[in-house]
């Protein structure tokens, strides 16, 4: 099946510190999700994205819809210690059909 | 509070046991489904229900099954459990069925021995 690729996989850094990741595929989308997972709980939307290009804001987190309708990059600014958990992508398929979830990224942020 | 809730939060059981993991939902929701998490492949919806008696194979059906016989409920059935669905499961529910609208569960650690 279609799959999505998350980069990293797992990041350390220093709480303060800006955080860049990234979902890519072989395949074009036409709608773009990112989802934060904390420990114990299930995924909560964090930003949509429908339009190639795209830019949209929630806080401190920033997502874009690439270009290409490929991939699509989340970055958090100023990282502190509740941005913990696992950030994943999610993506529909041109055809409008099932979304596809990536693996997701799993983030650490030190005191 | 709008939630979805599942039990149990965490199970062990052996090959073969039947088993059933509830999903309740508080918010009126016509859709609900179900998916299963495993590491380094992320989410995989296993079935769906659009409304109540309707419920449709998801991307990995197979050794489950599920009914939705009142709109708040729908459980999730495991008739006999194989090690190869030891995994995360995760219960959601929205309004109208669109992904970016759907309210998860905590999730239900399985281990099947």
């Amino acid at each position: 099946g279609q799959q999505l690729n998350q980069s990293p996989q797992s990041m350390f850094i220093q709480e303060g510190e800006d955080v860049s990741m990234n979902c890519t595929s072989s395949s074009i989308f036409n709608t773009w999700l990112w989802y934060k997972q904390d420990p114990g709980e299930g995924p909560v939307l964090l930003i949509a994205l429908y339009k190639a290009g795209e830019l949209t804001s929630n806080g401190r987190l920033t997502a874009q819809f690439g270009i290409t309708r490929k991939d699509s990059f989340l970055n958090i600014s100023a990282s502190i210690p509740s941005d913990v958990g696992i950030y994943f992508c999610a993506g529909q398929l041109l055809d409008g059909q099932n979304f596809v979830f990536g693996p997701g990224t799993r983030l650490s942020v030190l005191p | 509070e709008a939630q979805v809730t599942q039990n149990p939060r965490y199970l062990i059981t052996v090959t073969g046991k039947k088993l059933t993991v509830t999903c309740s939902q508080n918010m009126n929701h016509e859709y609900m489904s179900w998916y299963r998490q495993d590491p380094g492949l992320g989410l995989r919806q296993i079935y769906y229900s659009m409304n109540v008696e309707v419920t449709d194979k998801g991307d990995v059906p197979e050794g489950y099954k599920v009914s939705r016989k009142e709109k708040r409920n729908f459980p999730l059935i495991l008739e006999s459990p194989s090690p190869n669905q030891t995994s995360l499961y995760f219960c959601a529910s929205s309004l109208s069925g669109a992904v970016e609208t759907q309210y998860f569960g905590p999730g239900t650690r399985l281990l099947v021995l």
